[in-house]
């Protein structure tokens, strides 16, 4: 099993430019979601999804969106890019939203707005 | 809201020793979920513990064990026998029961084993 994936591992952009962080998992994952690493704050939730064609904002939405018209993908999406929006962003899925069950990571994409 | 420290930045063992590494969080919630997470360089994110509040035993797995003291709000994680692959990023984490998975991360120790 591939797990999760996320493309690409790393990004440079300007500010201004836009871009699509990918995310894919291939487990049949109802529970999916976006979080930002920055130095000394850990890892913060950005959006989460919950099933095909919902989603919900978790603690640092502003500058993102998202969409879910597939169990299997989550793409995050960056209209238009802040030098604020420079950090390492981590997709993670897990079976159940209900439930507590274990999160699956991907490996994360390293994003630089210059 | 919920919130999780992680009180020191840095820490370092030596090969084979014992290293505590602690954890605090604040809720109003009386039933959840705590872990601890592993990032080691290669950035993947590994769950090393989990505990959840309505058990009174703390957890272990293999050389990892915890100290969960609910009424303090301390979550604290022992490794034992520290190995050179211990090096890593840890990250406490918490969630409230029926939140699906939406974490709460404290802002992490970086742990350096030494040989």
């Amino acid at each position: 099993n591939a797990g999760v994936t996320q493309t690409p591992k790393f990004q440079v952009l300007k500010t201004g430019q836009s871009m699509t962080l990918q995310c894919a998992q291939d487990m049949n994952h109802e529970y999916m979601s976006w979080y930002r690493q920055d130095p000394g704050m850990g890892l913060r939730l950005i959006h989460y999804s919950v099933g095909a064609g919902i989603t919900d904002q978790g603690e640092v939405p502003n500058g993102y969106n998202v969409s879910r018209s597939t169990t299997e993908d989550f793409p995050l999406r960056l209209l238009s890019a802040a030098p604020s929006q420079t950090s390492v962003y981590f997709c993670a899925s897990s079976y159940s939203p209900a439930t507590n069950e274990k999160l699956f990571f991907g490996s994360g994409t390293q994003l630089s707005v210059l | 809201a919920q919130t999780v420290t992680q009180s020191q930045p840095e820490m370092s063992v030596q090969e084979a020793e014992t290293v505590t590494l602690s954890c605090t969080y604040d809720t109003s919630e009386s039933n959840y979920y705590l872990f601890w997470y592993k990032q080691p360089p290669s950035r993947q994110m590994i769950l090393v513990i989990r505990q959840e509040a309505y058990k009174q035993q703390n957890a272990t797995e293999n050389r990892f064990s915890v100290n969960f003291q609910k009424a303090a709000k301390s979550f604290s994680l022992k490794i034992s026998d520290s190995q050179l692959g211990d090096t890593a990023m840890y990250f406490c984490a918490f969630t409230k029961n029926n939140a699906g998975n939406m974490l709460t991360f404290g802002g992490g120790t970086r742990l350096m084993v030494k040989p």
